[in-house]
């Protein structure tokens, strides 16, 4: 995973409830993003930060926040989660363009 | 982002060498070509990736047609491990965008 943690790896949360997931880096890559994975549609982008306090959406941002405070660490909240944000969330890191993205292992994220 | 068009399956016997294609036809002169995949349900592992010059390394090698506009990303000797989906992207900007790439499976 080269330095992507993210956390919870898995959480069962109720709709309408808020839920934040984590990820937390130690490799000082400038650029971070957050996808979401769901059968037969591949990764898609959520939500991507190219620096501190420096964020932008991605192909699926509605329903969806991120903060980055401080490099390391890359927030997504859910801030009132329904059933279809039921999903596996992956976080990754990078240099940027002409540098490779790390991956951490996931967070599956049951909304019920 | 340049737009990638890969084939949504391929087999592969084990031992012999994967071929995997990805057209990319609108890549700029500045714009490298990267491989992914995603083994199972995994996060995505980086492969490789090229300008203009093929590149080798441990995991595979990457051929880009003299024009760019195509690619092949080779496993030499493909193992049951290699069972996965491959992913070719093509990113101009901060923004990585993977498409639905090509599942690969090897068989024994």
């Amino acid at each position: 995973d080269a330095g992507i943690t993210q956390s919870p790896r898995h959480k069962v949360t109720e709709t309408g409830t808020p839920v934040t997931l984590r990820c937390h880096q130690t490799e000082n890559h400038r650029y971070m993003y957050w996808y979401r994975q769901d059968p037969g549609h591949g990764l898609r982008l959520i939500h991507y930060s190219y620096g501190v306090k420096d964020t932008d959406k991605g192909e699926v941002s509605d329903g969806y926040s991120v903060s980055r405070s401080k490099t390391e660490d890359f927030l997504l909240t859910l801030e009132s989660a329904t059933s279809s944000q039921t999903s596996v969330y992956f976080c990754a890191g990078s240099g940027g363009l002409g540098t490779e993205a790390f991956f951490g292992q996931g967070t599956r994220l049951t909304v019920v | 982002d340049a737009k990638t068009t890969q084939p949504p399956s391929m087999d592969c016997a084990e031992g012999r060498a994967a071929n995997l294609p990805c057209n990319h036809s609108t890549i700029s002169g500045n714009e490298y070509v990267y491989w992914y995949r995603q083994i199972h349900s995994q996060g995505p592992q980086y492969i490789i990736h090229g300008l203009k010059n093929n590149e080798t390394n441990e995991m595979a090698s990457l051929i880009i047609t003299e024009d760019r506009k195509s690619s092949t990303l080779i496993l030499p000797h493909a193992t049951l491990r290699d069972t996965a989906v491959y992913y070719c992207i093509v990113p101009n900007t901060d923004k990585l965008i993977f498409g639905t790439g090509t599942r690969l499976q090897v068989f024994p």
